[in-house]
């Protein structure tokens, strides 16, 4: 069974350019998160997905960053205009229900923004 | 406020030694508590997950223990393997406003020698 797929694995870009992260869950999940991991810090929640709704997003930054979830299954997550401070490795998980099914995580994008 | 931390920050031991990793969570109501060891690059992979009335479970070297009167818990790892160099990261589930939300450690990076 194929893991948690994200691309791009790396993205350089400068300053007040877009970027857009793509994840594909492993099939069937319905609970869908993005997480933001700064280097040495655990994962934040940015937003979590049941199906095509999100049902938390009340730690995204909703000036910049904007997510979707079309046809509940794969999911993008964008940000724009970026800036230095997004610098960070964003992971991708899924889970068959949310609650206290397991999370599985992608390999994660890491973003530099110089 | 919600908070797991986690220590020591980071550890050093050499192969086939033991070591015990530390969480307290002050995260209320509690529903479970996790251990996940991410791998440099790599998204995290859950090793165990406890509830309320558990005190102990294992997996494989991996024991982790909860104590909910204290909000502790501990993930013990014996004989170690220079493949268990990675971080480590405790995350709690609790429910706020009838819904959940998963509360991250910054984790402990284990470093094992040769």
């Amino acid at each position: 069974e194929a893991g948690v797929v994200q691309s791009p694995r790396y993205k350089i870009i400068e300053k007040k350019q877009p970027v857009a992260f793509w994840c594909n869950p492993i099939s069937g999940h319905n609970t869908l998160y993005w997480y933001r991991q700064n280097l040495g810090q655990g994962p934040e929640l940015l937003i979590r997905y049941e199906n095509e709704e999100a049902v938390d997003d009340s730690q995204l930054p909703k000036d910049r960053f904007s997510a979707e979830r079309l046809k509940g299954v794969d999911s993008t997550l964008k940000i724009q205009p970026a800036e230095l401070g997004d610098s960070a490795v964003y992971l991708c998980a899924s889970s068959l229900v949310g609650g206290a099914d397991t999370q599985y995580f992608g390999p994660g994008t890491r973003l530099t923004v110089l | 406020k919600n908070q797991v931390e986690q220590s020591p920050q980071s550890l050093i031991i050499l192969e086939g030694k033991n070591c015990t990793l530390q969480c307290n969570y002050t995260v209320s109501p509690f529903s479970n508590l996790r251990w996940y060891k991410q791998d440099t690059g790599r998204g995290p992979v859950s090793l165990t997950i406890m509830t309320f009335s558990e005190n102990t479970k294992s997996n494989g070297r991996y024991t982790a223990t909860l104590d909910a009167d204290t909000k502790q818990s501990s993930l013990h790892i014996t004989a170690s393997q220079l493949s268990d160099s990675a971080s480590y990261i405790c995350v709690v589930r609790g429910t706020t406003s009838g819904t959940y939300k998963y509360i991250f450690g910054t984790g402990t990076r284990l470093k094992v020698l040769a």
